[in-house]
């Protein structure tokens, strides 16, 4: 597509459910990157993709998330047992190469109540 | 810990006025980006320049880069109103992940 793509953009889901959110970059992108943002604050590392593997998953805050990207395309980050501190911007973003500019899609808010 | 970080942490101007923002970081580099962001979603790419640069002009943005320092500044000149936003710097390396600071907001009054 012409842009990075994320669904759902808004999602409310109650505390020890799981989730996922999608993303779908630009074609030919061959790197993929989650990020999350709260209030206010900057950007932090979730992930990264080159290809279908993660060679950094540092940034993965516990073992309740999880993500995947199949086809060196779409990509799903899971959270399995929500809680409060989850809720956040999930952003993700695609380059061409690990070196170049990103595009970003527009993120998912994600409530967890 | 962030690499980079940008200072100040906020900056309200008038309409017309030029608008700078810093950015320090700690470790080598390839290259240093800045992004803006409206409305706390999705960010802009505004501008790389490569660590071999000194300064790159994109329009009314002027970005510098002193990696002695480990620091880079971003100018906008002839600020509007549609300029308010918030502006982060990243810093990459060949192999890796951006990383970003915690922005600066930039409001430019009417």
């Amino acid at each position: 597509g012409a842009g990075v793509s994320q669904s759902p953009s808004n999602k409310v889901t109650e505390k020890g459910k799981d989730v996922e959110l999608r993303c779908d970059p630009i074609s030919g992108h061959t790197a993929l990157y989650w990020y999350r943002q709260s209030l206010g604050q900057g950007l932090e590392f979730l992930i990264y993709f080159q290809g279908n593997s993660a060679p950094d998953k540092s940034g993965l805050p516990s073992d309740r998330f999880s993500a995947e990207r199949t086809g060196g395309s779409v990509s799903t980050l899971t959270i399995q047992r929500t809680q409060q501190e989850d809720s956040a911007v999930y952003l993700c973003a695609s380059s061409l190469a690990d070196i170049s500019g990103y595009t970003f899609g527009s993120g998912t808010r994600l409530t967890v109540v | 810990s962030q690499q980079g970080e940008e200072d100040p942490q906020a900056l309200s101007i008038q309409e017309g006025e030029n608008a700078t923002m810093n950015c320090s970081y700690k470790t080598s580099i390839n290259n240093l980006q800045w992004y803006r962001q409206n409305s706390g979603r999705g960010l802009v790419h505004l501008i790389l320049i490569r660590s071999n640069e000194r300064e790159k002009h994109s329009g009314r943005l002027r970005v510098t880069l002193d990696t002695s320092k480990k620091s880079s500044s971003l100018l906008i000149t002839a600020s509007r109103a549609a300029d308010t936003a918030s502006y982060f710097c990243a810093t990459g390396l060949s192999g890796s992940r951006l990383t970003f600071g915690e922005g600066t907001q930039l409001t430019v009054n009417p």
